[in-house]
């Protein structure tokens, strides 16, 4: 098994370009997730998904957009990239039931620079 | 709602130092308990896990023990290595429906040779 993986690793964007994060697992996960990492502020959920076609709000969700078309796939969309959205951006996976494991599956995460 | 509250770091040890992590957490019924290590330019990745209260997670020398009467899930180490040195974060997903995992802020470990 792959995990989760995430591409870029790292990304230089301009103000107000936009782009697409990567996320994929193997492990035929139900629940993935993104978060963003700022020192001092711990991980805040952004976007969350429970199944293909099924995403909801995080805490930090403006400025982003997902889709989950299908298991394995969960991409990011910056829609117009701003300075504050200078951060690395995790993706994590697992099972909805709480009986197959509870615990969290986490990419390598994507290192984002806006300028 | 739930939370997780830890300790504020960062910890600075010398090798072979005991190391204890301070974890609490708020939730209703029985939330299963989390301790994630995340290394420098990594990832999250999971240390070790208990689900029912007076379980003892225990990996790579880590140890945590769910304390239900005291919701409490203190990471703890005899001998810490200089290899050791990365940021842990206790997390909690609560029991019911739910599957968003509640994580707290994290905790910085700094070992000295």
């Amino acid at each position: 098994n792959a995990g989760v993986t995430q591409t870029p690793k790292f990304q230089v964007l301009k103000t107000g370009q936009s782009m697409t994060l990567q996320c994929a697992q193997d492990m035929n996960h139900e629940y993935m997730s993104w978060y963003r990492q700022d020192p001092g502020m711990g991980l805040r959920l952004i976007h969350y998904s429970v199944g293909a076609g099924i995403t909801d709000q995080g805490e930090v969700p403006n400025g982003y957009n997902v889709s989950r078309s299908t298991t394995e796939d969960f991409p990011l969309r910056l829609l117009s990239a701003a300075p504050s959205q200078t951060s690395v951006y995790f993706c994590a996976s697992s099972y909805v039931s709480r009986d197959r494991g509870g615990e969290q599956y986490f990419g390598p995460g994507t290192r984002l620079t806006v300028t | 709602g739930n939370s997780v509250t830890q300790m504020e770091g960062p910890v600075t040890l010398s090798e072979e130092a005991f190391l204890t992590i301070n974890c609490t957490y708020t939730a209703t019924g029985y939330p299963s308990l989390f301790w994630y290590v995340q290394y420098p330019g990594e990832g999250l990745q999971l240390l070790l896990k208990a689900t029912k209260a007076d379980d003892k997670g225990s990996n790579k020398g880590f140890e945590a023990t769910y304390r239900k009467e005291t919701t409490s899930f203190h990471l703890e180490k005899g001998s810490v290595q200089v290899s050791d040195s990365a940021v842990y974060f206790c997390a909690l997903r609560a029991s019911g429906g739910s599957y968003i995992p509640t994580f707290g802020r994290g905790t910085s470990l700094i070992v000295h040779p």
